[in-house]
């Protein structure tokens, strides 16, 4: 089954303490991306990869770093979290042949900083 | 200027009626453009894709963009409560070589019976 993969699905911890979001697609897709989904904001982009080893900052990248060391895989890093960076959290893919815009997403990330 | 922007709703509409969702944007060099359906606590899902002014259509849904008053609607006809969700409209933009998807804030749907 064709499927973009986010882990944890749920997350509470502390300010200060890194934390990474693992993400994996299936789809052999090269392009990936993070964002974040705030009330009243919408879905902001943080960063993307069009391919391996490729990465570049979105709208709101501050606080986080990505790698892209496998196509699969695109973990979100962060180095200290804040409480301001306590949102729902998508990791989508897409082939770069259909465009960046025909996303599929995982299933989402909820991540509470204390 | 918000980049995207899409009236918050709720849009009411009974069921069997036609359902309209607009979109405008304010990159005029936007080549892509597409709506994604949001379920509540769900995940995205891409539901359309267009590229060219015009309208295109894909079973009960309809895509409609005009580049140069820089809108974009979804139209939805014969609704069901099964299509009551949030509607987002994303726009591929000129700045980021085109890989730049913004996404507006979406307008909630409510179908009612």
């Amino acid at each position: 089954e064709a499927q973009v993969t986010q882990n944890p699905r749920y997350l509470i911890t502390v300010t200060g303490k890194k934390l990474t979001v693992t993400c994996s697609q299936n789809m052999n897709h090269e392009y990936m991306s993070w964002y974040r989904q705030d009330p009243g904001l919408g879905l902001r982009q943080i960063y993307y990869s069009m391919n391996v080893e490729v990465t570049d900052k979105g709208d709101v990248p501050e606080g986080y770093k990505v790698s892209r060391k496998e196509k699969r895989n695109f973990p979100l890093i962060l180095e200290s979290p804040s409480p301001n960076q306590t949102s729902l959290y998508f990791c989508a893919s897409s082939l770069i042949s259909r465009g960046t815009g025909e996303l599929f997403f995982g299933e989402g990330s909820r991540l509470t900083v204390l | 200027q918000k980049e995207v922007e899409q009236n918050s709703g709720p849009l009411s509409v009974p069921e069997g009626a036609i359902a309209s969702l607009n979109c405008t944007y304010s990159d005029r060099g936007s080549q892509s453009f597409f709506w994604y359906r949001q379920y509540s606590g769900k995940s995205p899902e891409l539901i359309m894709s267009i590229y060219s002014n015009g309208d295109k259509e894909d079973g009960r849904f309809t895509a409609q963009l005009n580049k140069a008053s820089q809108y974009v609607s979804l139209l939805i006809r014969d609704s069901q409560p099964s299509d009551s969700a949030t509607y987002l409209c994303a726009v591929n933009g000129v700045t980021g070589g085109g890989n730049k998807l913004t996404f507006g804030t979406g307008t909630q749907l409510k179908v009612e019976l």
